[in-house]
């Protein structure tokens, strides 16, 4: 079965910074194209980053410069490293598998449960 | 950026209603579109797919249509089990856009 199980969530103060891992199952991220996609409360869904298999990455306005997406293919796991956390960072935190199609990487099934990221003082 | 615009925000429907969701794309993406469905507390689902594919083991009440810019979700007969907020998202170029959600609540 594919699955993914995020963790490294919590509370952090401004300013702060938080790892988040991705641990993966059934599939192997070195193959795959993999994102992280944040919903903040009472918002919608915003895509932050993905890493593609080759190892490019590319991220959201919001959060360039301060999150930067990785991988260890020996742990089968993503990261999400983020620095300079801002109250407005505080979401849940999702990882997703992206399709392997040119042109759908950005296709995410599935995704996993969500890490709850809080940032305030 | 390519901006995603889905309406209605929110429908108050019943069960057995037929309901659209519209979306429109600010330039043209093809047929690079896909449906979500999320429930509260849970993992956002995929639903559709290259604008009008079934995702396996989504049930055919679903349905997509559209491509350039105009993009529609059709639920056929809206189940209980269908209440739930509603994405669509273009994956033709980095950012990854969604719409603002489209909120499905029992009448």
């Amino acid at each position: 079965e594919v699955q993914l199980v995020e963790s490294g969530g919590g509370l952090v103060q401004p300013g702060g910074s938080l790892r988040l891992s991705c641990a993966a199952s059934g599939f192997t991220v070195r193959s795959n194209y993999m994102s992280w996609v944040r919903q903040a409360p009472g918002k919608g869904l915003e895509w932050l980053s993905v890493i593609y298999v080759g190892g490019s990455t590319y991220y959201a306005d919001s959060v360039k410069g301060r999150f930067t997406i990785s991988k260890d293919n020996s742990k089968n796991t993503l990261y999400l490293q983020m620095d300079g956390l801002r109250p407005e960072d505080t979401a849940v935190y999702y990882c997703a598998k992206g399709s392997a199609v040119p042109g759908s990487y950005g296709r995410f099934d599935p995704w996993g449960q969500g890490t709850l990221v809080i940032v305030s003082s | 950026d390519i901006q995603m615009t889905q309406s209605p925000s929110s429908l108050s429907t019943s069960v057995g209603d037929r309901v659209t969701i519209t979306c429109r794309a600010s330039q043209s993406i093809s047929n690079y579109l896909n449906w979500y469905q999320h429930k509260p507390g849970k993992a956002p689902n995929l639903l559709i797919y290259a604008a009008s594919s079934l995702q396996s083991g989504v049930p055919s009440r679903f349905s997509g249509s559209g491509s350039g810019t105009d993009f529609t979700l059709t639920i056929s007969s809206l189940q209980p089990e269908d209440f739930a907020t509603y994405y669509c998202q273009q994956s033709s170029n980095t950012p990854y856009t969604f719409g603002q959600g489209t909120k499905l609540e029992i009448k």
